[in-house]
């Protein structure tokens, strides 16, 4: 069965420093890898999604990568800002599941202080 | 669009009373998952539907849950007896052929 990781838990960080989050999986025959945003009481965002043929995508200060050999994805936020204190879930979904069925991490809850 | 709606946005219930959550998709998507969230086990997916038909079933828990998707543009997933371990966020999500998931804001049920 996929398991998938995210470490560490929680993260700190100050204004303005890059911010690095870490997606593992057990099984790399995944179809894609997709990052959410999830602020308090609120539902999921979606952030980015990427293919399993891709390596990475961008979007504005977001790139996420994708290394489906050693089973990671990273989510690199350049330069945050307080507005991007958030839990960040990472969810892969499966070749040889039902297609569409994600698998979701715990989340790596972030905070950025002024 | 206006996104996922879900409805209500809270619920307090009894335990062995019957509780049905409601979502509307976004207009175009063909998919649609149920999802319930809780500070032990995380997100758990439920149910997902395509075309309205149930596709995987897996993640209910006993035969006391429910879901039907009547038509494109509503589903519901009922519970019946509630008990207070249903207590949790459910949310209800859709998707296109993209496969990007579109959460709604959940519906945080609380069994007393």
């Amino acid at each position: 069965k996929q398991e998938v990781t995210q470490i560490p838990a929680a993260l700190s960080v100050p204004e303005g420093e890059n911010l690095v989050l870490n997606c593992s999986f057990t099984d790399s025959a995944i179809y894609n890898l997709q990052w959410f945003r999830q602020d308090p009481g609120k539902g999921l965002t979606s952030l980015l999604l990427i293919q399993s043929s891709q390596r990475e995508q961008t979007s504005g200060r977001l790139n996420a990568s994708l290394d489906k050999s050693s089973g990671r994805s990273t989510l690199y936020i350049a330069a945050s800002q307080p507005g991007d204190s958030a839990t960040y879930l990472c969810a892969a979904s499966m070749t040889t599941d039902s297609w569409g069925k994600l698998q979701f991490g715990a989340g790596t809850q972030v905070v950025v202080t002024p | 669009d206006a996104g996922v709606i879900q409805s209500p946005r809270h619920e307090v219930t009894e335990m062995g009373q019957e509780v049905t959550l409601r979502c509307k998709p976004i207009s175009g998507h063909d998919y649609l998952f149920w999802y319930r969230q809780t500070m032990m086990r995380g997100l758990e997916l439920l149910i997902y539907f395509n075309n309205n038909v149930p596709i995987d079933d897996s993640g209910m828990p006993e035969d006391r849950f429910s879901a039907k998707m009547p038509n494109a543009s509503f589903s519901t997933l009922k519970i019946q007896p509630s008990e207070p371990r249903d207590s949790a966020v459910y949310f209800c999500a859709s998707s296109s052929l993209t496969l990007e998931q579109y959460f709604g804001p959940g519906t945080r049920l609380t069994v007393t």
